[in-house]
């Protein structure tokens, strides 16, 4: 069974600075990996999508990559803000469109 | 922006009462999906479902039922419910085409059974 790991749990950074959330799973049969921002009683806004196929999906000041063979995937956020903050969560898709998720990082940017 | 809507947002509710939780989207897809998520750990699979009278479970048991009788709507029912059903539920749905692959998520509706 396909599982999802996140690292760190949470993260404080000061705002400016350039960061990286981490992602591995165990199984990489894997048609896509999703990271997603969740805002506390709000839903999960996708932020980027990477195919199998691919290594990099770059949206603003967000980069994530994807190391299939190994597993793993990071999320780059450069020039953090106050409004980065939130829990952000990655998942991989798997047959018969089910998403597997880690249990998120939860990032506070401090002014 | 993604349409798709759940209610009630939060609900509070005695134990062995019946509830029903509402999912509509607007996106015209066929695709829909339940997922349970306790605090602080990760969103499970629990119900999807490919169109209208297709219904399946997911990877994580669970003793709510859901129905597909219209494509937009996708309801999920607990009988009677719990303290143990105490949790988080988001709703979403994905379409065909280039786009088939992104699920978009409903804001979730936040059960709390005494």
């Amino acid at each position: 069974k396909q599982e999802v790991t996140q690292i760190p749990a949470a993260l404080s950074v000061p705002e400016g600075e350039n960061l990286v959330l981490n992602c591995s799973f165990t199984d990489s049969a894997i048609y896509n990996l999703q990271w997603f921002r969740q805002d506390p009683g709000k839903g999960l806004t996708s932020l980027l999508l990477i195919q199998s196929s691919q290594r990099e999906q770059t949206s603003g000041r967000l980069n994530a990559s994807l190391d299939k063979s190994s597993g793993r995937s990071t999320l780059y956020i450069a020039a953090s803000q106050p409004g980065d903050s939130a829990t952000y969560l990655c998942a991989v898709l798997t047959g018969a469109n089910n998403l597997f998720f880690g249990t998120g990082t939860r990032l506070t940017v401090i002014p | 922006e993604a349409d798709i809507y759940q209610t009630p947002r939060y609900l509070v509710i005695g134990t062995g009462k019946k509830i029903t939780l509402e999912c509509s989207q607007t996106m015209g897809h066929d695709k829909m999906y339940w997922y349970q998520q306790d605090p602080g750990m990760e969103l499970h699979l629990i119900h999807y479902s490919y169109g209208v009278n297709s219904t399946e479970k997911g990877d994580l048991s669970s003793e709510s039922t859901v129905s597909r009788i219209r494509t937009e709507h996708f309801p999920l029912t607990l009988e009677s419910a719990r303290p143990s059903h105490t949790s988080q539920y988001l709703c979403a749905s994905s379409g065909t085409g280039v786009a088939k692959n992104i699920q978009y998520f409903g804001a979730g509706t936040r059960l709390s059974v005494l």
